[in-house]
């Protein structure tokens, strides 16, 4: 069965801190997808990479950054987390093509600070 | 960017039939995916309709008009294990990523 996993499920990360969240696909998939999920405002796109060492930002790229060194991970970092990150971070992965299948999303992370 | 509406919230009916509409507006569209999303869950495939029309899949149905930036999904048989949140996202002007609605939470009742 494919798989896009995700580090940690639940996080506490205090104000300040670094943070980095881990996300692993099995399937090959060129695209992989940081997304934050908030109620009201839905799923938005943070950062996205379409090859290995390749990013490209999203719609809320503000106070994140991300790494793609292998294929199959991409890592998405907080610099400084603050409390208006916390949230529901989702990891997701596609090919390239991106038809017929979509996104496989990864259960989540939901990321608190204090 | 890409605007995309759903409705917040629908109830319904079990045994019924439910639609629920999407609107977008995007440049550079490149396809319309439906997602089901049960609470505390991630986001699970549904549908995917690239050109306009129907496409069904068993008691779930998805309809796109390019033309008026719109498609449906249709929920057919409502069982209690469709109450879930629909998300509604189009690919667009951001390359390979997709765009989502706020998703609509669907109850539905005995």
């Amino acid at each position: 069965d494919v798989k896009v996993t995700q580090s940690s499920r639940y996080l506490v990360k205090r104000t300040g801190e670094k943070v980095f969240l881990e996300c692993v696909q099995d399937m090959d998939h060129e695209n992989m997808f940081w997304y934050r999920q908030d109620p009201g405002l839905g799923l938005r796109l943070i950062y996205f990479s379409y090859d290995v060492k390749m990013k490209e930002k999203g719609d809320i790229p503000e106070g994140y950054s991300v790494s793609r060194e292998k294929k199959e991970r991409f890592s998405l970092i907080l610099e400084s987390a603050s409390t208006n990150q916390t949230s529901m971070y989702l990891c997701a992965s596609s090919l390239w093509q991106r038809t017929l299948y979509g996104y496989t999303f990864g259960s989540g992370t939901r990321l608190t600070v204090v | 960017g890409q605007n995309i509406d759903q409705p917040t919230e629908m109830t319904a009916t079990e045994g019924a039939i439910v639609q629920i509409n999407c609107t977008y507006q995007t440049s550079g569209f490149n396809g319309l995916f439906w997602y089901q999303q049960h609470a505390g869950e991630a986001p699970t495939f549904l549908s995917y309709n690239v050109l306009d029309g129907l496409e069904e899949k068993g008691r779930f149905s998805s309809f796109l008009s390019r033309s008026k930036g719109y498609s449906y999904l249709l929920l057919k048989e409502l069982q209690m294990k469709d109450s879930a949140s629909y998300l509604c996202a189009a690919g667009g002007n951001s390359g390979y990523a997709l765009n989502f609605g706020k998703g609509t939470s669907l109850l539905v009742t005995p």
